[in-house]
């Protein structure tokens, strides 16, 4: 199975901050990686599929980047409703599974 | 507007059985696979199992192998998940999710929509 490990696993950060989150992968996946957003007592959102296409509707200061095991997340100018946790997950083969998640909070 | 609605979750002992449903609206269910994902309290994303358009090939993960088993029905736009021999391990919400891209469930697409989940509680 592939693993994913997300870093940091906390991120504190202030309005307005450039914010940046790490997944890698345990063996190459090429670009079928994607970035979800999850709030308190919702379901994830998908932002980010392929490393770096953005889904409909989601704001621009959100990027993502990478291929092959090292993926990243951006978010450019941080706002107060992108104090989330964000997860990576692997598309390229089953199981799909998961980064374990890195919270972002409000400093 | 799409819609993924999750039911059937509730209070289980060890070693007792229960029947998710999600039932579909808002986009041609027949035209996509499905998956479930659950999320234990206060843990992160588990990614369950994956249902291909036909219903012909399941994938799972190997904490559920065995042991759960993905089904949809396409006349009734609703996707299952029948769990049995249920543990302590696997209480937690339990979300379906759609597939992004019409096709194949080997396709390498992300999950679109999600249900709201339902709560599944293992105990004694």
């Amino acid at each position: 199975d592939i693993q994913l490990t997300q870093s940091p696993s906390f991120l504190s950060a202030s309005v307005g901050d450039r914010v940046t989150i790490t997944c890698r992968a345990s063996q190459d996946i090429s670009s079928y990686l994607a970035w979800y957003q999850q709030k308190p007592g919702k379901a994830p959102k998908l932002l980010i599929y392929g490393a770096s296409s953005l889904q409909g509707g989601v704001p621009s200061r959100f990027s993502g980047s990478g291929s092959g095991t090292e993926f990243t997340l951006t978010i450019n100018s941080l706002q107060p409703e992108d104090f989330a946790t964000y997860y990576c997950q692997q598309l390229n083969s089953y199981p799909r599974t998961f980064g374990q998640g890195t919270k972002v909070e409000i400093k | 507007e799409v819609q993924l609605l999750e039911s059937g979750g509730g209070l289980v002992q060890p070693g007792g059985s229960l029947r998710l449903s999600c039932a579909s609206s808002g986009f041609t269910f027949t035209n996509y696979a499905m998956s479930w994902v659950r999320q234990a309290p206060g843990k992160g994303l588990e990614w369950v199992s994956a249902l291909s358009v036909s219903g012909v090939t399941t994938y799972y993960a190997d904490s559920v192998k065995g042991r759960f088993t993905i089904s949809r029905d396409n006349s009734m736009n609703t996707l299952y998940l029948q769990m049995n021999s249920l543990r302590a391990e696997d209480t937690a919400i339990y979300y379906c999710a759609k597939m992004a891209t019409v096709g194949t469930i080997s396709g390498k697409h992300p999950l679109d929509y999600w249900g709201q989940g339902t709560l599944v509680t293992v105990s004694s």
